[in-house]
């Protein structure tokens, strides 16, 4: 079973702080990652994908990989009361059909202003 | 770029009647596309992966009868829900991939806004 892990959250901060996302993975074969943003009733959008180890950054948002560790996050920096959403995690799985994400069960966040 | 429809947003039937969703990517060619559920609080479930021209890809536990879909072009896949029950009153949402993107950013999926199915 191929596993995507994070916690449900709420997570609360503060306007203007930043916010720390984490995600934990099984599947040690896989090579990619991505963040999707939720509004509630909505559906997800794509904020950010990262393949290498190391931080990829775009505008406010840093991702992180550490494939050693199977260990994914998001940060948000200056974070605004329009990021409050739920954060989904996915990692691409590797099958005989071919790739599919497995998704995590996603992380609430609450931007307090 | 990169856009997903959905066609309805949402719908109301009785129980027993068939829904048609659309799900069609505008400015892309989509050679696979994905079906999603998502239940109130809950994170998104794969239902069934659809490549075009050829059978789809069903989920374990996905009745493929009830569920039927159909990717007849590279623009446009559809799920019709048949025999509709309360119990399939849900959020369904479809994605696709960009089949003209090489490299890694081939994976990266596209979501439509979802239609909200109501069974009464």
């Amino acid at each position: 079973q191929k596993e995507v892990e994070q916690n449900s959250g709420p997570l609360s901060v503060p306007e203007g702080a930043i916010a720390s996302l984490n995600c934990t993975y099984s599947d040690r074969v896989s090579q990619s990652f991505f963040w999707y943003r939720q509004y509630s009733g909505k559906s997800p959008e794509l904020i950010m994908s990262i393949y290498s180890n190391g931080d990829k950054e775009d505008g406010r948002f840093t991702a992180q990989l550490n494939k050693a560790s199977q260990y994914v996050s998001l940060l948000i920096r200056d974070s605004q009361p329009s990021d409050s959403a739920t954060y989904l995690c996915a990692v691409l799985a590797i099958y005989n059909q071919g790739g599919k994400l497995i998704f995590g069960q996603g992380t609430e966040l609450s931007v307090k202003p | 770029g990169a856009v997903v429809s959905q066609h309805p947003s949402w719908v109301i039937c009785k129980s027993g009647t068939s829904v048609k969703i659309e799900c069609r990517s505008l400015d892309f060619q989509a050679t696979t596309m994905f079906w999603y559920r998502q239940f109130p609080k809950q994170s998104l479930m794969l239902m069934a992966t659809s490549n075009e021209g050829s059978k789809a890809t069903y989920e374990q536990g996905v009745e493929k009868d009830k569920f039927l879909i159909n990717h007849a072009s590279l623009t446009l896949s559809t799920l019709t829900v048949t025999s509709a029950h309360p119990e399939d009153s849900s959020f369904y949402i479809c994605s696709a991939r960009d089949g003209g993107i090489a490299g890694e950013e081939r994976n990266e999926q596209f979501f439509g806004p979802g239609t909200r199915l109501t069974v009464l």
